[in-house]
């Protein structure tokens, strides 16, 4: 049971170059997230999918675009990636995004550097 | 929009000492989360708190949901070298698409 699983690990892009990051959950939840982490913030959604299907922007959507291609995959693409796009980016997946009780289950990170 | 304040920033502490850390919100939460993150590693759930008062503990670690809803701690007694990493908590009002994470508490332990 690998839980949440994020491809790359690590990514240098030059500016304006695009990628896409992957994540897998084996754990058949519905929701799923994307969020990035930068020094001395906390964690910052991006975008999420709270069920197959639908996807929603969070507090910093601007420049990514996401794909749930399936209950286990959802996707996170960088169209022209920026400087500022440089981050550590984590997946996490929930039961149920609506509960009042529910616990998110993070993936190891993928860390992009745009020069 | 919604902050956390989560202090101190980063602790260095001896081997066998007690760790205490906090947040506070100016809005109140249903939910607070307390999250470990090793280095190079995703963040890992500690403890869940959901009702205001609730004292929780997980082996060494003990929280607190603060009884205004707008605050919470968390205790480490008797702290050990693998206790080194970020500490974060987290409030939630409504569900997972509305968590909103402080920054860290950045933990250091010596040997």
């Amino acid at each position: 049971n690998a839980g949440v699983t994020q491809t790359p690990k690590f990514q240098v892009l030059k500016t304006g170059q695009s990628m896409t990051l992957q994540c897998a959950q084996d754990m058949n939840h519905n929701s799923m997230y994307w969020y990035r982490q930068d020094p001395g913030m906390g964690l910052r959604l991006i975008y999420y999918s709270a069920s197959e299907g639908t996807t929603d922007k969070g507090e910093v959507p601007n420049g990514y675009n996401v794909s749930r291609l399936n209950k286990r995959e959802f996707s996170l693409r960088l169209e022209s990636a920026a400087p500022s796009q440089t981050s550590v980016y984590f997946c996490a997946s929930s039961e149920a995004t609506h509960s009042t009780q529910e616990t998110q289950y993070f993936g190891p990170g993928t860390r992009l550097l745009v020069l | 929009g919604q902050q956390l304040n989560q202090s101190p920033q980063s602790m260095f502490i001896q081997e066998g000492e007690d760790v205490s850390m906090n947040c506070t919100s100016s809005s109140i939460f249903n939910t607070w989360l307390w999250y470990k993150q090793d280095p190079g590693e995703g963040p890992v759930l500690l403890i869940a708190l959901y009702k205001a008062g609730e004292l929780t503990s997980n082996g060494r670690l003990t929280a607190q949901f603060g009884i205004t809803r707008k605050d919470s701690f968390l205790n480490i007694s008797a702290s050990i070298p693998s206790d080194v990493g970020i500490y974060f908590c987290a409030g939630q009002l409504t569900g997972g698409f509305k968590t909103i994470f402080g920054a860290g508490t950045r933990l250091f332990v010596k040997a």
